[in-house]
């Protein structure tokens, strides 16, 4: 069964950093690639960012580049979401999401399935 | 940036009805259109892949039909665990990778 597992979320200031992981179980980890997408309080589904499977491709939102780097260690199972600069917008919980095309993506399709989510809070 | 338009934000169903959602993109996603169900408190699952397919154990009173920029999902006889907001999400253009804003289906 595949696993997904968010942590590192919490308060934090404006301007604060914040480092979220990942860890996944159940499949090839190294094989597909991965995102995370996050949900305001009350909104809708943002993607924020995306890796390929070997980590050599990444993909961010506009809202967040320059910001938010995301990575990943294949010999640990785990995706991870850093992030710098953040703004009271940036507050929502963050899903971590497998790629549901399956083996051999560089690139994300659809998303399945979705970890339960880590809640990031920004505010002074 | 593709912009994906839901309608209507919420629809209000009594339980065996059919619920018919529309998605609608801004330009041309081809079958490249996803659907997931999301209830309060929980993480989103994935419902439908490939603008039709059904994903793992989705029941078969789930539908999805459309290619281009016109969508539906249609939940056949609604049941009382289908009441949630359903949002659809485009992978054709990239990136970004674009949600709808969500229906909320509720009970009439």
């Amino acid at each position: 069964e595949v696993q997904l597992l968010e942590s590192g979320g919490g308060l934090v200031q404006p301007g604060g950093s914040l480092r979220l992981s990942c860890a996944a179980s159940g499949f090839t980890f190294s094989n597909c690639a991965m995102s995370w997408v996050r949900q305001a309080p009350g909104k809708g589904l943002e993607w924020v960012s995306a890796i390929s499977g070997s980590g050599g491709s990444t993909y961010y939102a506009d809202s967040v580049k320059g910001r938010f780097t995301i990575s990943r260690d294949n010999s640990k199972n785990t995706l991870y979401l850093q992030m710098n600069s953040l703004r009271v917008e940036d507050t929502a919980i963050y899903y971590c999401a497998k790629d549901g095309w399956g083996s051999g993506s560089y690139r994300p399709h659809w998303f399945d399935p979705w970890g339960q989510g880590t809640q990031v809070t920004v505010s002074s | 940036e593709i912009v994906m338009t839901q309608s209507p934000a919420t629809l209000s169903v009594s339980p065996g009805e059919r619920a018919t959602l529309s998605c609608r993109a801004s330009q041309s996603v081809s079958s490249n259109l996803a659907w997931y169900q999301q209830k309060p408190g929980r993480a989103p699952r994935l419902l439908i892949y490939g603008a039709s397919t059904r994903a793992t154990g989705i029941p078969a009173r789930f539908s999805g039909s459309g290619s281009g920029t016109e969508f539906t999902l249609t939940i056949s006889s609604l049941q009382s665990e289908d009441f949630a907001v359903y949002y659809c999400q485009q992978y054709n253009n990239w990136p970004p990778w674009t949600f709808g804003q969500g229906t909320k289906v509720e009970i009439k």
